[in-house]
């Protein structure tokens, strides 16, 4: 089994520019989280999705951020316009069932914004 | 409010030496806890998961307990290794919602030589 794959592992930007991030999640998961990390503020949730259906998006910042699933094996999550303070570790993860098994992490986008 | 508090904050030892790590939260109603690890650089890696009925789960040489009546769990790491190395995060859930887990800070851990 592949893993959760991301993509892409680094990005550098400039602010102001759009930022895609991508993510397959494990084949036969059915929950997809994003998580956002630094080191000030640690993990955080930032969308969940089940059954390629956001469940919670209470976690994303501000409007700028968005995140769709439009079928069991992709996940985009998108930053326009990008600024500084995005700059973070941006993890995809997925699971079976709503949470309650194990959540298996991908090895993260790292994000710079210039 | 829920949260989960790690020690040591950091954890320096000897290749070879065993150690301790320590989890206390406060998550009600609790549903499971987690131990983590993860690698400098990369995506956290799962080592044990326990629900309210388990005290002690082992994966290889980790061995994790949890005790619920306390809200106390450990993660004890047998004949430490080089790799070993790493972060290790206790994450909590509670019954509200599986999926929102409340992350510790993580216990910083550096086997030497």
């Amino acid at each position: 089994d592949a893993g959760v794959i991301q993509s892409p592992r680094h990005e550098v930007t400039e602010m102001g520019q759009e930022v895609t991030l991508r993510c397959k999640p494990i084949s036969g998961h059915n929950s997809l989280f994003w998580y956002r990390q630094t080191m000030m503020r640690g993990l955080e949730l930032l969308i969940y999705f089940n059954n390629n259906v956001p469940i919670d998006d209470s976690g994303m910042p501000e409007d700028r951020f968005s995140a769709k699933m439009p079928n069991a094996s992709f996940s985009t999550l998108k930053i326009q316009p990008s600024e500084p303070r995005d700059s973070a570790v941006y993890f995809c993860a997925s699971s079976f069932g709503r949470g309650e098994n194990t959540i298996y992490f991908g090895e993260g986008s790292w994000l710079t914004v210039v | 409010k829920n949260q989960v508090e790690q020690s040591p904050q950091s954890l320096i030892i000897l290749e070879g030496k065993n150690c301790t790590l320590q989890c206390n939260y406060t998550v009600s109603p609790f549903s499971n806890l987690r131990w983590y690890k993860q690698d400098t650089g990369r995506g956290p890696v799962s080592l044990t998961i326990m629900t309210f009925s388990e005290n002690t789960k082992s994966n290889g040489r980790y061995t994790a307990t949890l005790d619920a009546d306390t809200k106390q769990s450990s993660l004890h790491i047998t004949a430490s290794q080089l790799s070993d190395s790493a972060s290790y995060i206790c994450v909590v859930s509670g019954m509200d919602s599986n999926y929102q887990l409340i992350w510790g800070a993580g216990t910083k851990l550096i086997i030497k030589p």
